[in-house]
């Protein structure tokens, strides 16, 4: 299984919405990463997930959790967003080591 | 910090033309530099990586990328486009013991017919 999971593939909230956004993969990769794409846009980091532990929060709005139940799991907890948070989310792993990460195909998320 | 700046924001081939879309990177260490393709509404995927091992490196679907230092480059080519390149290309690079990629802008390849 060479894969990441990212599930729902499309998603539409409102703002006083609560809504999580789940990735998953069965690699054996210790390291796990949350990005954000606009439109047109590179993608930029969020959060990484090292050894299910949180090594780096890119000073991510509170309105954003995330969590690392298990080494095979991570999930995006998403609480009072706002429209402009409308963006192609996207889960990656990677093993130790400069490897290169394995992308998810991403969640559409649409605020409203 | 390192960084990676791509040249063009929007290149045009014609079909079975050289495709070729630069990348110079600023890194005050010897950096691994990698290539990403997305597709329409889809992830990014691996195309190559160089890890300081050989410095022309060859990846999937018929694309390499040379490492010159003296140039702190590490452009993308393939010798003959096909229609299903059509895509965005994202340079990155990464430090050793630092695995947060960071991206270049990106690159919007488009193929004549």
């Amino acid at each position: 299984d060479t894969e990441v999971t990212q599930t729902p593939k499309h998603l539409v909230m409102g703002m006083t919405n609560k809504k999580s956004l789940k990735c998953e993969q069965h690699m054996g990769h210790r390291a796990m990463y949350w990005y954000k794409q606009k439109a047109k846009k590179p993608p930029e980091l969020m959060f990484v997930y090292s050894y299910e532990k949180l090594s780096i929060n890119e000073s991510v709005p509170s309105r954003f959790s995330p969590e690392c139940p298990n080494s095979s799991l991570l999930n995006l907890h998403l609480h009072a967003l706002q429209p402009e948070d409308s963006a192609l989310y996207l889960c990656a792993s990677s093993r130790q080591g400069n490897y290169g990460y394995t992308f998810g195909s991403g969640t559409r998320l649409t605020v409203v | 910090a390192q960084s990676v700046t791509q040249l063009g924001s929007h290149v045009s081939v014609s079909e079975g033309a050289l495709v070729l879309l630069r990348c110079n990177y600023s890194s005050s260490v010897p950096p691994y530099l990698f290539w990403y393709v997305q597709y329409p509404n889809q992830g990014l995927q691996l195309l190559l990586k160089y890890t300081s091992a050989a410095t022309l490196v060859k990846g999937i679907n018929g694309f390499e990328a040379e490492f010159k230092k003296s140039e702190t480059s590490f452009h993308l080519t393939k010798p003959s486009a096909h229609m299903s390149d059509a895509a965005e290309y994202f340079c990155a690079v990464s430090n050793f013991g630092n695995e947060k990629l960071t991206f270049g802008t990106g690159t919007r390849l488009t193929i004549i017919p």
